[in-house]
């Protein structure tokens, strides 16, 4: 079974610019969620979507932050404009809740540097 | 709001020890448990599972207890090994699936 995919692995870019991050979870897998993970800190629940709609976004910094899940499979992250305080690991994770069982699997990460 | 603890920070043990990593939550309604690890660089790969209804789980050397009525859980490896060497974070649901993750305890198991 393919585990939860993430890209791009690494990106640099400057402060103010753009940048996307992609995620494709676990066949079946009907929960999405992303994190964001600071340098010694836990991951912090960015949205949760549950298929294609968002079950939980109370901490995404919605002037700055967009996800979206089309079709409730893949999703996209996307941060304009990037602020020096985004850098940071971005999780991705999929888990298919059932009869009270609700298992997380993550993906790689990308590791965002905001210069 | 729930909080989430895990003390110790950091911990360096010799290899063969036996040890405990401890979490606790600001809200005793834990809903799912779940231990992570963490190496360097890497995302979280899930150790294990407690649902509302269980009170332990065991893989291998891995023992995870969770008493609800002071929202706490322990987690217990047994017999040390240098490929322990990471970092364990557990989280913990109160109903929503929403996870909150603890900070972590980075370990160090020396040969």
């Amino acid at each position: 079974e393919a585990g939860v995919a993430q890209s791009p692995r690494y990106k640099i870019i400057e402060k103010r610019q753009s940048v996307a991050f992609w995620c494709n979870p676990i066949s079946g897998h009907a929960t999405l969620y992303w994190y964001q993970q600071i340098l010694g800190q836990g991951p912090k629940l960015l949205i949760q979507f549950q298929n294609n709609g968002v079950v939980d976004d109370s901490q995404l910094p919605k002037d700055r932050f967009s996800a979206e899940r089309l079709k409730g499979v893949d999703s996209t992250l996307k941060i304009q404009p990037a602020k020096l305080e985004d850098s940071a690991v971005y999780l991705c994770a999929s888990s298919a809740p059932r009869g009270g069982r609700n298992e997380q699997f993550f993906g790689p990460g990308t590791r965002l540097t905001v210069l | 709001k729930q909080e989430v603890t895990q003390i110790p920070a950091a911990l360096s043990v010799p290899e063969g020890e036996n040890l405990v990593l401890n979490c606790s939550f600001t809200d005793s309604a834990i809903y799912n448990l779940q231990w992570f690890r963490q190496d360097p660089g890497k995302g979280l790969t899930s150790l294990l599972l407690i649902q509302s209804s269980q009170r332990e789980q065991t893989s291998g050397r891995l023992n995870a207890s969770l008493d609800k009525s002071s929202g706490r859980s322990t987690l217990y490896i047994a017999a040390s090994q240098p490929g322990d060497s990471a970092t364990y974070l557990c989280a913990g649901t109160t109903g929503t699936y929403k996870y909150i993750f603890g900070t972590g305890t980075r370990l160090k198991v020396l040969a």
